[in-house]
């Protein structure tokens, strides 16, 4: 059974900062890996996808990493922003096509 | 706006009324998943169709919920004799069968039951 974990639960910075999230999963067999932003009471925002052939992905001032042969992934946040103050939520999907999501990291940017 | 919509975005009932949740996928999308998400944890998994078949449902989705995708386009979940313990947000995706599928979310519609 896949179990995500992300380290830290919650984050609070200066804005400016660059900021590495952590994602952990225990079953390496997966297709891929979606990042998400969740607002406080909203839906989740896709940020970036990575495949399961690919060790990199970037957005913006987003880069995402895979290394699916040690069960991690981290998103890397380029000189944070106070409006980047959400939940970012990591998501393996395996072959069944689901899913599996970890807690969460709380981000809190501070002007 | 060509995203996936959700409606109601808020519902609230008292326990053991029923209850219906509809979602719209983005057009081209085949497949449709349902989560769960409760307060400070992440979402979890419910089931999802592809086209207007079921593919799998989770051991959560109890003998009181039962999702529907008659014609492969929208969906709806429904709860029936609702209990305090289903509180919380019930979030649709939807995707392009594959591999590689990212999945996309609507807003959510929050239950509270009092």
């Amino acid at each position: 059974k896949q179990e995500v974990t992300q380290i830290p639960a919650a984050l609070s910075v200066p804005e400016g900062e660059n900021l590495v999230l952590n994602c952990s999963f225990t079953d390496s067999a997966i297709y891929n890996l979606q990042w998400f932003r969740q607002d406080p009471g909203k839906g989740l925002t896709s940020l970036l996808l990575i495949q399961s052939s690919q060790r990199e992905q970037t957005s913006g001032r987003l880069n995402a990493s895979l290394d699916k042969s040690s069960g991690r992934s981290t998103l890397y946040i380029a000189a944070s922003q106070p409006g980047d103050s959400a939940t970012y939520l990591c998501a393996p999907q395996g072959n069944t096509d689901k899913l599996i999501f970890g807690t969460g990291t709380r981000l809190q940017v501070f002007p | 706006d060509t995203g996936v919509s959700q409606d109601p975005r808020h519902k609230i009932t008292k326990r053991g009324q029923n209850v219906t949740f509809r979602c719209d996928p983005i057009s081209e999308h085949n497949r449709l998943y349902w989560y769960r998400q409760t307060l400070g944890q992440g979402p979890e998994f419910l089931t999802y169709f592809q086209n207007e078949a079921q593919l799998e449902k989770s051991r959560l989705l109890s003998d009181r919920f039962s999702a529907e995708r008659p014609k492969g386009s929208f969906s709806t979940l429904e709860i029936q004799r609702t209990e305090q313990g289903d509180s919380a947000m019930y979030l649709c995706a939807s995707s392009l069968a594959g591999a590689f599928g990212e999945q996309f979310f609507g807003p959510g519609t929050r239950l509270t039951v009092l």
